[in-house]
């Protein structure tokens, strides 16, 4: 859904089904971008990254693909579970300052 | 391995006062970050040391905000005097290199100011 001040994207899954969290970043010098999951009261947690020289990368569980023409970035959960209930935050850098840009995140809800 | 530890975890004051955040990186981590993250928002990068040297600290506000990391192993962050929309978590990261994904985070410190 759309977020509006201080309010998140929000997705809500059954468990057992698969997930997919959007992102869209603005600036095209991006070459580095990551996924973070941040449950309640603690620190994000990095999930899976992909370069800009890479269109898809997969992990265990996890799928990030990568449009660069529309500056567009996905996070494919699958199989989600409870445990997968937590914020989600796409990240991107450029250059070499290594300055992370975090996005707006989504919050994911797993229902049992 | 221990991961990154932060004290303390929250933290109310009233507006004016002083208040200091301490952050050990993980064993090793040459790289320490310090991070804003208001509610519903991604952190924001307050300031980045390599060792002992703050090699980007554009984003902090020199104003009210001071940083050191001494020894160049653990951090403290300083706001003097708070103010109401200094209301945040603080995070802390750090990392073996100073590349972005490699960057652990501590559980972060809520502070509240009145």
């Amino acid at each position: 859904g759309e977020s509006v001040g201080l309010h998140l994207p929000t997705l809500s899954v059954q468990e057992g089904d698969n997930s997919i969290i959007n992102c869209a970043y603005s600036n095209s010098a991006s070459d580095y971008f990551i996924w973070y999951k941040q449950e309640s009261g603690k620190g994000p947690q990095f999930i899976i990254d992909i370069r800009s020289n890479m269109d898809k990368r997969q992990g265990q569980r996890v799928t990030v693909l990568l449009n660069k023409t529309v500056k567009h970035l996905s996070l494919q959960i699958a199989a989600t579970q409870p445990g997968d209930s937590a914020v989600y935050f796409c990240a991107e850098t450029g250059g070499s300052n290594y300055k992370l840009t975090f996005g707006k995140g989504t919050l994911l809800t797993v229902n049992p | 391995e221990a991961g990154v530890v932060q004290s303390p975890r929250y933290k109310i004051i009233e507006k004016k006062q002083p208040v200091a955040f301490w952050c050990n990186p993980i064993s090793g981590h040459n790289t320490l970050y310090w991070y804003l993250q208001n509610l519903g928002q991604g952190p924001e990068l307050l300031i980045r040391y390599e060792n002992e040297e703050a090699v980007d600290d554009s984003q902090l506000p020199k104003d009210r905000f001071s940083a050191e990391r001494l020894k160049g192993v653990d951090s403290t962050l300083k706001i003097q005097p708070a103010e109401l929309g200094d209301s945040a978590v603080y995070l802390c990261a750090s990392s073996l290199d100073p590349g972005p994904g490699t960057q652990y985070f501590g559980p972060g410190t809520r502070l509240t100011v009145l």
